[in-house]
């Protein structure tokens, strides 16, 4: 199973919005509404920010969104701040009963 | 409040064995799946396995696969990985997570460092 396709990196300045991609295929993301995003601080667990596509977990800010169409999820996040500044990793469900991780985005928060 | 405690890393020579383990509390451990996910050191998250929620049921990544074994014991609330004929390309942090629902995971472990070095 390989990896879904994310940007390595990505930057915004404060206030700004930024969107980050994530590509799969027919057996994984275009497949399934089964798309989930993280955010991992360094030397931190990763922390769950969308889950299904677009639902956004108790606690997580509104400044977060998903949307899928096709093979491609995005997560948009809208008014960036100091402390978005973290790797995000995109996952979905797979046609094989598995799961697969994109390669993680860098977001720099300039 | 929901823990996930993961213990059982170190330092391991290739082709050797090791069995991680994931203490839970905070939540009825028997009514969730369970999953492995690992992290090489810089690199990203990878997910390695996981289990349902009475142990009838799992399944592996390719590059685990006949190497790796999950299991759990819902009477201990824990859940291991045991991991056999280890390679240095499994070097990794591993942590436990909880399934919620659609494989997302909103409890993650603090993650168990393990080496593989001759």
């Amino acid at each position: 199973q390989s990896a879904l396709t994310q940007p390595a990196s990505v930057s915004g300045s404060p206030g700004q919005s930024i969107t980050i991609s994530c590509t799969g295929t027919n057996s994984d993301v275009g497949g399934y509404n089964y798309v989930s995003w993280y955010q991992q601080h360094p030397g931190k667990a990763p922390r769950l920010m969308i889950s299904e596509v677009s639902n956004r977990p108790s606690g997580v800010s509104i400044r977060f969104s998903g949307s899928k169409s096709d093979n491609t999820a995005s997560l948009t996040i809208s008014g960036l701040q100091a402390e978005d500044e973290a790797d995000y990793y995109c996952s979905s469900y797979t046609s094989s009963g598995t799961l697969v991780f994109g390669g993680g985005t860098r977001l720099t928060v300039l | 409040e929901v823990q996930l405690v993961e213990s059982g890393g170190g330092l391991v020579q290739p082709g050797g064995s090791l069995r991680l383990s994931c203490e839970v509390s905070g939540f009825t451990f028997s009514s969730y799946w369970m999953h492995w996910v690992r992290q090489a050191p810089g690199k990203g998250l990878v997910w390695v396995s996981r289990i349902n929620s009475d142990a009838t049921d799992s399944d592996y990544a390719d590059s685990v696969k006949g190497r790796f074994t999950i299991s759990r014991d819902n009477a201990r609330n824990t859940l291991y990985l045991q991991m056999n004929s280890l390679r240095d390309e499994d070097t990794a942090l591993y942590y436990c997570a909880r399934d919620g629902f659609g494989f997302a995971f909103a409890y993650w472990g603090q993650g168990v460092l393990f080496s593989v070095s001759s």
